[in-house]
């Protein structure tokens, strides 16, 4: 295992598109995080999910982003009707059962861009 | 990330002790974390104190917390210019705006 991947690792979109983003995680790790960062600012959490629920959601997530985790295993993150306000670093991370309260890996994260 | 809050720039020269400061509002974790950000770079964890100790050392690296005060630090000791990065303080998965170092030659 080579650590979390996210994929693609650079997106460019026209506004108003749909995007994807996938993120596999740690295989042994069930915990699954998003995060968003914007240029000076740090990861500002979006949601995660504990296997296949999603347990925590920010007000960040507006209706035109869903995450999904069908199987527990790789998550998707959907922003659809793409605003030139997405543009950002959106990271992926994992842990253990126990929590962020273990070491957290993250992605190199994927990097949208809204023209 | 309101509820954590750094210092956005910090420059020393090679050779001296640098010391980045966090204060956090609120922490049910039982860890706090320092991150490490080069350009370009993933996030990397560099070193974490558990939340009941008020001292950690890691080689150059030296964590302080005071709970009292939810303050975190982090000093490096003989910053190196590959030390230049952002460092992100995280009360759990809550992270600060990040501290820029930079260190001149």
């Amino acid at each position: 295992d080579t650590g979390v991947s996210q994929d693609p690792r650079h997106k460019i979109t026209k506004r108003g598109q749909n995007v994807t983003f996938r993120c596999d995680p740690i295989s042994e790790h069930n915990r699954l995080y998003w995060y968003r960062q914007t240029l000076g600012q740090g990861p500002e959490f979006l949601t995660y999910f504990q296997n296949e629920a999603q347990l925590e959601k920010s007000r960040l997530l507006s209706d035109r982003f869903s995450a999904e985790r069908p199987k527990g295993s790789f998550s998707t993150l959907e922003i659809q009707r793409t605003e030139q306000g997405d543009s950002a670093m959106y990271l992926c991370a994992s842990s253990s059962d126990r929590g962020w309260d273990t070491e957290a890996f993250f992605g190199q994260g994927t990097r949208l861009t809204v023209v | 990330g309101e509820d954590v809050e750094q210092s956005l720039f910090l420059s020393v020269r090679e050779g001296d002790s640098s010391v980045i400061n966090c204060t956090y509002t609120d922490s049910s974790s039982t860890y706090l974390y320092w991150y490490k950000q080069e350009p370009g770079a993933g996030l990397q964890l560099l070193t974490y104190i558990f939340s009941n100790m008020d001292m950690k050392q890691d080689q150059r690296l030296t964590v302080l917390l005071n709970k009292k005060d939810k303050h975190l630090s982090l000093r490096i000791a003989d910053t190196q210019t590959g030390d230049s990065a952002i460092y992100f303080c995280a009360d759990g998965p809550r992270f600060g705006a990040g501290t820029r170092l930079t260190v001149k030659p």
